[in-house]
């Protein structure tokens, strides 16, 4: 069965800093793993997504993130975190054999002035 | 381009009223649909997903149903509210098959109030 952890419940962050957020992964064959953000009030945005090729993979937003297989890790990292960064991210990991995705229970960021 | 649908967008609602929410999905056909639902300072639920009209799978017991009465409509019922159903719920689209790769789009989401 898939599974997706992400180890952090709360992140805070001063403005202009940078940004890790930690994705572990289960999975049985090379995953499809995904980020999503979600504003307040808001449905989920995709930020990025990765399937095969190149481990470092660009997103919108100036969000990146990197597949380890040996660590089965998907992290999420931004240089140079802006206000509007404060929200909820989320990581996801499928498919299944029926298309569905597993998400993680998410990681809400607080962005300080 | 694809767009998705929710409405409404915030319900209130008593204890043992029914429920319908419903998502469209434009630009696209023969989608999968999904339900989640999101808890407060939860993460996301699957409820139900659907491969094609009439086509209807439920990941978790509850209070709650779906229909697919056309390809890129998607219903979420109740007949009789719980406190417990209060949330965030979420609908979701991706396409499989077509270079796509199973990128799940989501719908901007009713939450509910059950009072």
């Amino acid at each position: 069965a898939q599974s997706v952890t992400q180890p952090d419940i709360h992140i805070t962050v001063s403005e202009g800093a940078s940004l890790e957020l930690r994705c572990n992964y289960s999975y049985g064959a090379t995953p499809y793993l995904f980020w999503y953000v979600q504003s307040p009030g808001q449905g989920l945005q995709l930020l990025l997504k990765y399937f095969s090729g190149d481990t470092l993979v660009q997103g919108i937003k100036g969000f990146e993130a990197e597949f380890k297989r040996s660590q089965s890790s998907f992290n999420l990292r931004k240089p140079s975190v802006h206000w509007s960064d404060a929200a909820e991210y989320f990581c996801a990991v499928g498919p299944s054999n029926d298309y569905k995705l597993s998400f993680g229970a998410g990681t809400t960021v607080t962005v300080r002035a | 381009s694809q767009t998705i649908h929710q409405w409404p967008a915030t319900l209130v609602q008593p204890v043992g009223s029914p429920l319908s929410l419903e998502c469209t999905v434009e630009g696209t056909s023969n989608p999968n649909l999904y339900w989640y639902r999101q808890a407060a300072g939860r993460g996301l639920q699957l409820l139900f997903y659907s491969v094609g009209i009439g086509q209807i799978s439920s990941e978790v017991p509850q209070n709650l149903s779906a229909s697919r009465p056309q390809d890129r409509q998607f219903i979420l019922s109740s007949k009789k509210l719980l406190l417990s159903d209060s949330g965030f719920y979420l609908c979701a689209w991706n396409i499989v098959g077509l270079g796509l790769q199973e990128t799940q789009y989501f719908g901007p989401g009713t939450r509910l109030l059950v009072l």
